[in-house]
């Protein structure tokens, strides 16, 4: 157990639609990821906070969004969900930005 | 830009036999890290090893072990003695020294490992 939770662990919804992905980070870890696993597009960085600031951004589509809170805990929105965007969805945390990152259990979206 | 590649889509072995995951890396910086992580079937992504460029000293922990070169810009991840529970899908990946911690990975290599 890496310490990070993630919430839902599956989430199955319709094209057109939105969904919230929840990750609470390690105790103590500032910095918090998201990262996206298919089967044609491998695992991709999508975004990073830094307590409660956006670090860095990847391939991370217009449609999705997201925000690190107060209280350490960050939400992916993903909205307008096309076919394309089933995946296992990953939040990593770690303490600083330049340590290692552990990472949760992820949530597997099917979009029908 | 920074690739990673693992050429070993898939590989099976045979219980209590060595078995050696490639790890190729391109990248422009000269100070970096780079990871191994496992994914068993259950999902989770667990990490490793990490190794700094810096340090070209080789890496062993209980049957795994690390070569990495610089020369050849190779970070090979060797399990000695491979037990069925070893049987994952193996990450290698590569993090720039910069503002910014994103994790870029490698495609993976499926190790099954039958008893």
């Amino acid at each position: 157990d890496s310490g990070v939770t993630q919430t839902p662990k599956h989430l199955i919804t319709a094209t057109g639609q939105r969904v919230t992905l929840r990750c609470s980070p390690r105790s103590g870890d500032l910095s918090v990821y998201w990262y996206q696993q298919s089967l044609d597009q491998g695992l991709q960085f999508l975004i990073q906070y830094y307590n409660g600031e956006e670090r860095a951004k990847g391939n991370i589509l217009e449609r999705f969004s997201a925000q690190q809170f107060p209280d350490l805990h960050s939400e992916l929105n993903l909205s307008s969900l096309e076919l394309g965007d089933s995946a296992l969805y990953f939040c990593a945390s770690s303490l600083r930005t330049v340590s290692e990152q552990f990472f949760g259990p992820g949530t597997r979206l099917t979009v029908l | 830009a920074q690739k990673v590649t693992q050429a070993q889509t898939e590989i099976s072995v045979v219980e209590k036999e060595d078995v050696t995951l490639d790890c190729v890396y391109e990248t422009r910086d000269t100070t970096y890290y780079l990871f191994w992580y496992k994914q068993p079937p259950s999902g989770e992504l667990v990490f490793l090893i990490r190794r700094n460029s810096f340090d070209e000293q080789n890496e062993i922990s209980g049957r795994y072990s690390w070569n990495f070169q610089k020369s050849t810009s190779s970070f090979n991840f060797t399990i000695t003695a491979s037990q069925v529970v070893d049987s994952a899908v193996y990450f290698c990946a590569l993090r720039r020294n910069n503002a910014g911690n994103m994790l870029t990975f490698g495609g993976g290599t499926r190790l099954m490992v039958k008893p």
